[in-house]
């Protein structure tokens, strides 16, 4: 079975510079999460969906970042300007129910120089 | 609100020595569910084990076992005979029913030495 699929695996761009970070979750699962990891600030939840809804997304930083799920099989994280605090791993899992194990995908590396 | 407290930061044991990671937690909810989660060097996060609040059995898994009790609000881990390939950030985390959001805990760094 495929896991959780990530995309791109290492982002490096300039501050002020778009960045899109996609993510594919295991089919049939209903539940997608988006987070991020640093080390001053550990593991955070950024926002998560149900069945391709947005359910809770305030642990998103700001209005530069947004989150968006067109469906099943699909999500995005956009940051729009990326700044130099951006720079983290994003993690996207998805989950097959609510308070269920979640299975992470290998994560994106964020570097904003 | 909802929190999850790892005290200990980073371990060192050598190989084949037992060793137990701490979790506490906070919740107000008397409906929730704990979690472990490893992440080994090469970054991914693995799931190791779910439990919900109305089960305090305790459980095994080959050389893991996890402690869970209620009256000390803790769900503590332990690997029995480490092995190098143990070594891992380890995350314990809560989901309260309620809440409905996942809170991860800070993780323990441990590292088997050969």
């Amino acid at each position: 079975d495929a896991g959780v699929i990530q995309s791109p695996r290492h982002e490096v761009t300039e501050m002020g510079q778009e960045v899109t970070l996609r993510c594919k979750p295991i089919s049939g699962h209903d539940y997608l999460f988006w987070y991020r990891q640093t080390m001053m600030r550990g593991l955070e939840l950024l926002i998560y969906f149900n069945n391709n809804v947005p359910i809770d997304d305030s642990g998103m930083p700001e209005d530069r970042f947004s989150a968006k799920m067109p469906n099943a099989s699909f999500s995005t994280l956009k940051i729009q300007p990326s700044e130099p605090r951006d720079s983290a791993v994003y993690f996207c899992a998805s989950s097959p129910g609510p308070a269920g194990e979640q299975y992470f995908g290998p994560g994106t590396r964020l570097t904003v120089t | 609100a909802q929190k999850v407290t790892q005290a200990q930061t980073e371990i060192s044991v050598v190989e084949k020595e037992d060793v137990t990671l701490d979790c506490v937690y906070e919740t107000r909810d008397t409906t929730y569910y704990l979690f472990w989660y490893k992440q080994p060097p090469s970054g991914e996060l693995v799931f190791l084990i779910r439990r919900n609040s109305f089960d305090e059995q305790n459980e095994i898994s080959g050389r893991y076992s996890w402690n869970f009790q209620k009256s000390t609000s803790s769900f503590n881990f332990t690997i029995t005979a480490s092995q190098v390939v143990d070594s891992a950030v380890y995350f314990c985390a809560l989901d309260a029913y309620r809440d409905d959001k996942i809170i991860f805990g800070k993780g323990t760094r441990l590292h088997i030495l050969p």
